[in-house]
């Protein structure tokens, strides 16, 4: 059954380091999402990718975010500039145009020391 | 604003027994969809159970079934016949029926900690 994919499992970064998340969404998939989750609280949207654009973001995707698919199969989100409130699990998912659900990768968790 | 409440944070039930989790939701909307994912400890979101708000039956998937009241705005999950490996973390989800690039994005409960005593 194809699935998401993401790495890293767990990335540990110092603040102010840039880090890239990676993602490979399901092949037939045209929408793409992140999501975080800091430890013990609510999942958060950050940004959603169609048609090789960002079709939305979320206040928290300021500038020191970015998403990028390079090459038609990678999905990647970039922070250029971490810092310690960046610590949280990252999940990317994707979606079909027609179906209502979005299927998760495993997640990264990103530690900003 | 588009909001999804899940008042329980914490629940517990009994190995074999039936438990509930309550989700309400806030929308104008008259389209949309509603999930439960399932959170266990290694934090893998995996998808339980999804409605389809035009859909006046409730989706069933095995040993979960929801309770989708629409004019109450009320989407539980119930769990029949609960098992060790149902503990985790249960999030209810909301998603607007649209197929415009924009407006897609789920918006989430703050999730109920399902303990499952043997």
């Amino acid at each position: 059954e194809p699935e998401v994919t993401q790495t890293p499992s767990h990335q540990v970064t110092q603040m102010g380091q840039e880090v890239i998340l990676r993602c490979v969404p399901i092949s037939n998939h045209l929408y793409f999402y992140w999501y975080r989750q800091i430890l013990g609280q609510k999942v958060e949207f950050l940004v959603s990718f169609y048609n090789n654009e960002i079709s939305e973001k979320s206040e928290i995707f300021d500038d020191q975010f970015s998403v990028e698919r390079p090459d038609g199969s990678n999905f990647t989100l970039k922070i250029r500039s971490t810092k310690l409130e960046d610590s949280a699990m990252y999940f990317c998912a994707s979606g079909t145009r027609w179906s209502g659900e979005q299927f998760f990768g495993p997640g990264t968790r990103l530690t900003v020391l | 604003a588009q909001t999804v409440t899940q008042s329980q944070p914490e629940m517990s039930v009994q190995e074999a027994e039936t438990v509930t989790l309550s989700c309400t939701y806030d929308t104008s909307e008259s389209d949309y969809y509603l999930f439960w994912y399932k959170q266990p400890p290694s934090r893998q979101m995996i998808l339980v159970i999804r409605q389809e708000a035009y859909k006046q039956q409730n989706a069933t998937e095995n040993r979960f079934s929801v309770n989708f009241q629409k004019a109450a705005k009320s989407f539980s999950l119930k769990i029949s016949d609960s098992q060790l490996g149902d503990a985790a973390m249960y999030f209810c989800a909301y998603r607007p029926s649209t197929n415009a690039g924009n407006n897609r994005k789920l918006i989430w409960g703050l999730g109920t900690s399902l303990a499952v005593n043997p």
